[in-house]
C-alpha cells in the first residue's frame, strides 16, 4: 500500500524558516518524480513544485520560486520541502503528492502556519 | 487569482446531469492535457480524471472530462449525493519553464 507521511508542520514568525519531510513506503520510491502541493485556509489548491526520479531536475511555482527548495533522498526515501522567507500568505497545508502531474496517490498533508 | 478559471458554484439535483467548465490559455490547456480532482471536505483531493478523458481505476463512468482549444469541462451524470464535493481542474502550463496550475475549484451542490 502506497503512503505519503508528511511532518515538520507547525507555527512559524514571519520571515522564519521550516522544514516540512514526507516518509514514502509502499512503492519503488527512486522510481517517480514527487512533488509538493498547499491549499490555503478556504482555498483552492496551489502546486509548489516538484522533483524528478534522481534529484537532478527541479521546478517550482511562481510564488515559492527562490525561497522555497525541494530536495529528495532515495536511500531514505524520503523527500522534502525547504522553506525560507516565509509569509503570511504561505499559510496552508502541504500535501506530498507521488508523480510528476498526474497525481493518484497524495499524503494527508501538515499544517503549515505563517503568523507573529 | 488562479490561472484557470472555474465557476465557483454549480448545482444539480440527484439523477441529473452537470457539468463545470474550466477555462484557460495556449500555454496551458491549449496545448496540454487536463486533470481534475475532487476534494470531499477535510480530505486530501482525489484524481477524478487524467489526461483529459481518462478514469483512474475506480471511478465511475458517471464522471467524464473534455477538452476544446483552450476550456476544457467535467461531466457528472446520474448525480448523486456523494458527489458533493470541491471539484479542480489542473493543467501543465508551458510558460515560466514550466509549471502545474489549478482551477479556483467550483463548489458542487446536490440539492
Amino acid at each position: 500500500e502506497v503512503q505519503l507521511v508528511e511532518s515538520g508542520g507547525g507555527l512559524v514568525q514571519p520571515g522564519g524558516s521550516l522544514r516540512l519531510s514526507c516518509a514514502a513506503s509502499g512503492f519503488t520510491f527512486s522510481s517517480f518524480s514527487m512533488s509538493w502541493v498547499r491549499q490555503a485556509p478556504g482555498k483552492g489548491l496551489e502546486w509548489v513544485g516538484n522533483i524528478n526520479e534522481g534529484g537532478s531536475e527541479k521546478y517550482s511555482g511562481d510564488s515559492v520560486r527562490g525561497r522555497f527548495t525541494i530536495s529528495r533522498d532515495n536511500a531514505k526515501n524520503s523527500l522534502d520541502l525547504q522553506m525560507n522567507s516565509l509569509r503570511a500568505e504561505d499559510t496552508a497545508i502541504y500535501y506530498c503528492v507521488r508523480g510528476r502531474w498526474n497525481y493518484v496517490y497524495w499524503g494527508q498533508g501538515t499544517v503549515v502556519t505563517v503568523s507573529s | 487569482q488562479s490561472v484557470l478559471t472555474q465557476p465557483p458554484s454549480a448545482s444539480g439535483t440527484p439523477g441529473q446531469r452537470v457539468t463545470i467548465s474550466c477555462s484557460g490559455s495556449s500555454s496551458n490547456i491549449g496545448s496540454n492535457t487536463v486533470n481534475w480532482y475532487q476534494q470531499l471536505p477535510g480530505t486530501a483531493p482525489k484524481l477524478l480524471i487524467y489526461n483529459t478523458n481518462q478514469r483512474p481505476s475506480g471511478v465511475p463512468d458517471r464522471f467524464s472530462g473534455s477538452k476544446s482549444g483552450t476550456s476544457a469541462s467535467l461531466a457528472i451524470s446520474g448525480l448523486q449525493s456523494e458527489d458533493e464535493a470541491d471539484y479542480y481542474c489542473a493543467a501543465w502550463d508551458d510558460s515560466l519553464n514550466g509549471r502545474g496550475v489549478f482551477g479556483g475549484g467550483t463548489k458542487l451542490t446536490v440539492l
